[in-house]
């Protein structure tokens, strides 16, 4: 099956802790990103990869950093989460730049006590 | 910067019904115009995209036609179903020149709620 995938579907955790994320496609994609939906449903870029390489490093806080170990995978970390990080987190991929068809995975729902 | 303006929080229909969710956009270039759902549970889906003045996108009965002089890109379908009952999102996109473009930038999105 290809598809982008994430794990946990899940996870809720404590103020201070840190937790991580994880997005593999298997769509031979190039170019890998992850969004945050908040509770109204927004949606907004964080980071882009093409290729392993940062592209895009939206404003976030310095307690987010992506990781990529191959252009088929995609971690987020958090260290120290806040309760204003308690979202959806959705990993996403597209071939190319620009006007390519992003793919999306079902997204992992992080809730901060 | 960049933005994307969704008029419509929500929509109540009836099946049968005609939809138009609004979207307008600003943007300093040329960008690509997105239109994604989302159901719940899952992550949003690509629709259509239109990437050119006059240019209309379709599926699954939806559509939309860039405008740049209003700079709309509205989203229509003749009549709905229950089934389409879902979060609508209007995105835009740039060239991607220098890597600025590998990302979207979304709407606040459109719950459409259809009634059977």
């Amino acid at each position: 099956e290809t598809a982008v995938f994430q794990t946990p579907n899940y996870h809720v955790t404590q103020v201070g802790n840190e937790v991580s994320f994880n997005c593999k496609q298997t769509l031979g994609h190039d170019t890998m990103y992850w969004y945050k939906q908040d509770s109204k449903k927004l949606l907004k870029i964080m980071f882009s990869y093409n290729n392993k390489q940062l592209i895009v490093n939206e404003t976030v806080p310095r307690r987010f950093s992506p990781q990529s170990s191959d252009k088929a995978h995609l971690n987020l970390r958090i260290k120290s989460v806040e309760p204003e990080d308690s979202a959806v987190y959705l990993c996403a991929s597209s071939y190319g730049a620009g006007y390519a068809e992003q793919f999306f995975g079902p997204g992992t729902r992080l809730t901060v006590l | 910067g960049d933005s994307v303006t969704q008029t419509e929080g929500q929509v109540a229909l009836s099946e049968e019904d005609f939809l138009t969710i609004h979207c307008n956009y600003s943007a300093s270039g040329y960008p690509a115009l997105f239109w994604y759902v989302q159901y719940p549970g899952e992550g949003p889906q690509f629709l259509f995209r239109a990437s050119r003045d006059k240019e209309k996108g379709s599926s699954r009965g939806f559509e939309a036609t860039y405008n740049k002089e209003a700079t709309s890109f509205h989203l229509q379908k003749a009549s709905v179903q229950e089934s389409d009952s879902a979060v609508y999102y209007c995105a835009l996109s740039d060239r991607g020149y220098g890597g600025s473009g590998n990302k979207l930038i979304f709407g606040t999105g459109t719950l459409l709620s259809v009634k059977p």
